[in-house]
């Protein structure tokens, strides 16, 4: 099966910078998602790596590291509607995605 | 563009009962997947469809059925539902053109099994 591992919950405050990681030991790798899930909404996308290095989309972030199996997504200037969980899956040989549990980051003022 | 929708919203059942969540996309994917998440275990795929007329069981398949007789629907069957079998249920889809697919979730259905 594959291991994907994050941090249960994390705290920040507002306009600071989160970093939430995700480490992961899959069979095979085709690619790492992020994905941002409000409290009783669905998972929406947010970020996709397959190569190393950083991808940056706004405020948000992922790093990656095929070599290590280690993902991390950043979030700047945090805002209080930052407050979620987010979600680390990785596409392995089969292309279905694996996810981790999930980080929940809450935003204070 | 309505996206994915799903229904119920929410259902309790009692046990021992048969129910069928419904989904359904209009984007015109080819794959669709259904999950369930529970608290502190994240999402676990159950069934999967790569295209109309074909399916594969996921991480968690037993006491789930599916079936994919057009584009369009893929409805999650629970022959006879147990009180584990609570739980959110998520539909996903994707274009299914290869490994870079990006998965779009529908709103989820909050099932109870008393």
């Amino acid at each position: 099966g594959q291991n994907i591992d994050q941090p249960t919950e994390m705290t920040a405050t507002e306009g600071a910078i989160v970093q939430i990681n995700c480490t992961y030991q899959t069979s095979g790798f085709n690619g790492l998602f992020w994905y941002q899930q409000h409290a009783g909404e669905a998972p929406t996308f947010l970020s996709y790596n397959v190569l190393d290095g950083l991808e940056e989309k706004g405020r948000f972030s992922s790093f990656l590291s095929r070599s290590k199996g280690y993902s991390y997504l950043l979030l700047k200037e945090l805002q209080m509607k930052d407050s979620a969980s987010y979600l680390c899956a990785v596409s392995a040989n089969d292309y279905k995605l694996s996810f981790g549990a999930g980080t929940t980051v809450t935003v204070r003022a | 563009i309505a996206g994915i929708t799903q229904a119920p919203t929410s259902q309790i059942l009692a046990a021992g009962r048969r129910m069928t969540l419904r989904c359904t996309q209009d984007m015109r994917h080819n794959a669709m997947y259904w999950y369930r998440q529970d608290l502190g275990l994240g999402l676990r795929l159950i069934h999967y469809s790569n295209t109309a007329g074909t399916t594969g069981k996921g991480e968690v398949p037993d006491g789930y059925s599916v079936s994919r007789a057009n584009t369009d629907d893929f409805p999650l069957t629970l022959a006879s539902a147990v009180p584990s079998q609570t739980s959110v249920y998520f539909c996903a889809s994707s274009d299914g053109s290869g490994h870079t697919d990006t998965q779009y979730f529908g709103p989820g259905t909050r099932l109870t099994v008393l």
